[in-house]
């Protein structure tokens, strides 16, 4: 059974460049979150959605970051421009509503990200 | 607004020591509660995690934890540790009528051989 997938793996881009990064969650599940992952920061929730419908953005740092979920299979997290802050492993999670047992998140092996 | 605090930023043992990272969360609804660990490089695995029932949990690779209620509480134990244990371990809440997960902020454990 295939796990959350995440693409790229890895990317190196220039400042100023536009930067897509792609999931696509478990089969079945209703909840997609992005976080982000820094040494300063540790792990933010940068924000999630349900059935597609994104439920809360507050975590999303600034109008450069916007995140889709066109359908139940796939979810774009883009920043446009990046900076070289912005660099960091960027993880994508799928799970079941919360109140099933089986509500477990379960975790893509992330986008690292490095912006120069 | 719902948070995860985690008492120990890093904490250094040698093997066969015992273990206990803290966690503690504000929620005042129902919450779901986690523990993830992340091994050097590689993503988030789930170690154990309390839904409801029997406040002790065990997970895997010999870990447990105690949710308390009135503690608000979910501290992370093992009896005696080993030097494959070395990695960075989240506490995280959900809640169970958001749906949101928020992490602590990591404890890296580094363990002595």
């Amino acid at each position: 059974d295939a796990g959350v997938i995440q693409s790229p793996r890895h990317e190196v881009t220039e400042m100023g460049q536009e930067v897509t990064l792609r999931c696509k969650p478990i089969s079945g599940h209703d909840y997609l979150f992005w976080y982000r992952q820094t040494m300063m920061r540790g792990l933010e929730l940068l924000i999630y959605f349900n059935n597609n419908v994104p439920i809360d953005d507050s975590g999303m740092p600034e109008d450069r970051f916007s995140a889709k979920m066109p359908n139940a299979s796939f979810s774009t997290l883009k920043i446009q421009p990046s900076e070289p802050r912005d660099s960091a492993v960027y993880f994508c999670a799928s799970s079941f509503v919360p109140e099933t047992s089986g509500n477990t998140i379960y975790f893509g092996e992330g986008s690292w990200l490095t912006v120069v | 607004a719902q948070s995860v605090s985690q008492h120990n930023h890093h904490v250094i043992l040698s093997e066969a020591a015992s273990l206990e990272l803290g966690c503690n969360y504000s929620y005042g609804g129902t919450v779901n509660l986690f523990w993830y660990v992340q091994y050097p490089g590689q993503h988030l695995q789930l170690l154990l995690k309390y839904f409801s029932g029997d406040p002790l949990v065990k997970g895997i690779k010999g870990f447990e934890a105690e949710f308390i209620k009135s503690k608000f509480s979910f501290n992370l134990r093992k009896p005696s540790v080993q030097w494959s244990d070395t990695a960075e371990y989240f506490c995280a809440v959900r809640s169970g009528n958001t749906g949101k997960l928020i992490f602590g902020q990591g404890t890296t454990l580094q363990v002595k051989p």
